[in-house]
């Protein structure tokens, strides 16, 4: 049982390039979450999937796209990277519906140039 | 104003202290309340869970909610090294969209 995994771990990117982030979990819950963790701002919600086939906009949607593209995985796009938006993205899950706890995949860590 | 306030820290406490960490909140709507404890580098991973007013105990770790004050905290009893972690209050509405504190790090000294 892994859990929650992302990929990569890491990543360099050059403002404008384009890059996908991909998630998926073994654990059969209906929600997935994506985040972004800044120094001292907390993690902020980027999009969620409250289940498949759906998706909604977070607290910072703007310069992301995501995709659920099954139960599983829950991807999610930078179409031209900002100095901004480097950052530490978690990818969670979640029951959904009767219990929110969330888990979380161990992270990546993007810096764009 | 944010809807979720945590007490910013840092602490740092002698091995066997008790920590108290605390988070206020502003939404009405919020009915679930969670700790996550997150070591350097790493996710978050869920502490606690609890949903209703009063006090949740699990071994050395006590979440107290207080919903009429919309206050939250996290008692750590017998803090030990290994508790060295930055702690996340994480409050969720019925649609299941939680707010995260901003996180308190906290250093056990041996």
């Amino acid at each position: 049982n892994a859990g929650v995994t992302q990929t990569p771990k890491f990543q360099v990117l050059k403002t404008g390039q384009s890059m996908t982030l991909q998630c998926a979990q073994d654990m059969n819950h209906n929600s997935m979450y994506w985040y972004r963790q800044d120094p001292g701002m907390g993690l902020r919600l980027i999009y969620y999937s409250a289940s498949e086939g759906t998706t909604d906009k977070g607290e910072v949607p703007n310069g992301y796209n995501v995709s659920r593209l099954n139960k599983r995985e829950f991807s999610l796009r930078l179409e031209s990277a900002a100095p901004s938006q480097t950052s530490v993205y978690f990818c969670a899950s979640s029951k959904g519906q009767v219990t929110y706890e969330q888990y979380f995949g161990p992270g990546t860590r993007l810096t764009v140039t | 104003q944010k809807e979720v306030e945590q007490d910013p820290g840092p602490l740092s406490v002698p091995e066997g202290a008790i920590v108290s960490l605390n988070c206020t909140y502003s939404n009405s709507a919020f009915q679930y309340f969670m700790w996550y404890r997150q070591y350097s580098r790493k996710g978050p991973e869920l502490l606690m869970y609890t949903y209703s007013s009063g006090n949740k105990e699990d071994g050395r770790f006590t979440a107290q909610v207080d919903k009429s004050s919309k206050y939250i905290s996290l008692f750590i009893r017998d803090s030990q090294p290994s508790d060295s972690a930055t702690y996340l209050c994480a409050i969720t509405t019925n649609a299941g969209k939680s707010t995260f504190g901003d996180g308190t790090t906290l250093t056990v000294k041996p």
